[in-house]
């Protein structure tokens, strides 16, 4: 079985900081990872993924998230954070074949100016 | 990639009463899904409508509240059937196109009941 952990359902930064949203992992089989965007009265939007090969991987917006085996967990960084980012943030993973991800709770980003 | 509408974007329902929601995709895909999102929550994972068979749906959910038509590759329509206020949500399709591994939304239908 897989599941996902989204560590903080609010993260609350300033224009310009860093952006860490956390994400833990578990899977019985090498897994698939996904972040997802969720703006304001719109769908999902896939940010990034991680299938095989490459750990950290770059996705829209300035977005990019490493994927560590050992600690079970596919974090999401953004150097700067711009009030554009203002958002809700879902983590999901897939157990390979399978294909149907299981999603995190979601985390809030806040952004101030 | 795929691209996903929704119809309709938004309702507001009197309770009992159902409403179909529609799901178009740019592209024929095998694999199709329906989420609902409630207030403030995760996504759940309310069936499987691929093409050919009939939806497969998780455990919570029955096919005489949310039955799904799939009647080609690019169209699949969701009933929400006697409808009740825990029904407000949205309701968000889902594809996953063929050879690909990754997930693609709609943009979601916001259901109010009141």
């Amino acid at each position: 079985a897989q599941s996902v952990t989204q560590l903080g359902s609010h993260v609350s930064v300033s224009e310009g900081a860093l952006v860490l949203l956390r994400c833990n992992y578990s899977s019985s089989v090498p897994p698939y990872l996904f972040w997802y965007v969720q703006y304001p009265n719109q769908g999902l939007q896939l940010l990034l993924k991680y299938t095989t090969g490459a750990t950290l991987v770059k996705g829209i917006n300035g977005f990019e998230a490493e994927f560590k085996k050992s600690e079970t967990s596919f974090h999401l960084t953004k150097p700067s954070a711009h009030m554009s980012d203002a958002a809700e943030y879902f983590c999901a993973v897939s157990e390979g074949g399978s294909y149907i991800p299981t999603f995190g709770r979601g985390t809030s980003l806040i952004v101030h100016p | 990639s795929a691209v996903i509408s929704q119809k309709p974007s938004r309702d507001i329902c009197q309770r009992g009463t159902s409403l179909t929601i529609q799901c178009q995709v740019d592209s024929q895909v095998t694999m199709m899904f329906w989420y609902r999102q409630q207030p403030g929550q995760s996504l759940t994972l309310i069936a499987t409508a691929n093409q050919g068979s009939e939806a497969t749906y998780e455990s919570g959910f029955v096919i005489d509240k949310f039955p799904i038509s799939r009647p080609n590759l690019t169209f699949s329509t969701l009933t929400v059937s006697n409808m009740s206020p825990e029904d407000s949500s949205i309701y968000l399709c889902s594809v996953i196109p063929d050879g690909q591994e990754t997930q693609y939304f709609g943009p979601g239908t916001r259901l109010l009941v009141l």
